[in-house]
């Protein structure tokens, strides 16, 4: 179902290091997981997505690993930076197999805040 | 590529009054778009889905009737809140979608003020 987070947890890290936002999703029949960022007052932005039949996916200092196993979704950040700073959100993709109407799921989201 | 536009940025409102908001595919055709709902510090709430030319499709508990969407062109929805009032003061943001693709591309935002 729907997530809704009353607290946002928070990660707070230090410029350079990596960092390990965490996520887990409820529906063990979702097929797509994507990770968007969102500064704030803004929309979110899609940073990179996986399909189920694969378990990591890297992008430019981002990597994406899936464990369906225990329903978890993990993003990393290499060399995080002062931008980086953030609400970060998982999604997965749920509904029927017509993909015209299948709609994302969002997470509670984790904030990332990097020190200089 | 892929952006996605909302109008306005931000607006202010008297309890009762409507407001309008326009979410626009810059540079592609969207058949179906989203609109989402978020409150401070919580995730995105989906509202509804709509697909060009035909009826939103409503989530569960959100009223249709004060939340009108009309999806009338490849690259166009809009949103009323019809009689709004306090409590529908939230951030408003629209997602499209190119068919059968699975990526979602969000708009800005709206910051809805209902005084």
């Amino acid at each position: 179902g729907e997530s809704v987070g009353l607290h946002l947890p928070t990660l707070s890290v230090q410029e350079g290091d990596n960092s390990i936002i965490n996520c887990a999703y409820s529906n063990s029949a979702s097929d797509y997981f994507i990770w968007y960022k969102q500064e704030s007052g803004k929309g979110p932005q899609f940073i990179i997505d996986i399909r189920s039949n694969m378990d990591k996916r890297q992008g430019q200092r981002v990597t994406v690993l899936l464990n369906k196993t225990v329903k978890h979704l993990s993003l990393q950040i290499a060399a995080t930076q002062p931008g980086d700073s953030a609400v970060y959100f998982c999604a997965e993709k749920s509904g029927g197999v017509n993909t015209g109407f299948q709609k994302l799921v969002f997470g509670t989201g984790t904030r990332l805040l990097v020190s200089p | 590529g892929a952006v996605v536009s909302q109008h306005p940025s931000r607006v202010i409102c008297k309890s009762g009054t409507s407001v309008k908001i326009e979410c626009r595919s810059l540079d592609f055709q969207a058949t179906t778009m989203f609109w989402y709902r978020q409150f401070p510090k919580q995730s995105l709430m989906l509202m509804a889905t709509s697909n060009e030319g035909s009826k939103a499709t409503y989530e569960q508990g959100v009223e249709k009737d004060k939340f009108l969407i009309n999806h009338a062109s490849l690259t166009l929805s809009t949103l009323t809140v019809t009689s709004a009032h306090p409590e529908d003061s939230s951030f408003y943001i629209c997602s499209a979608r190119v068919y059968r693709a699975e990526t979602q591309y969000f708009g800005p935002g709206t910051r809805l003020l209902v005084l």
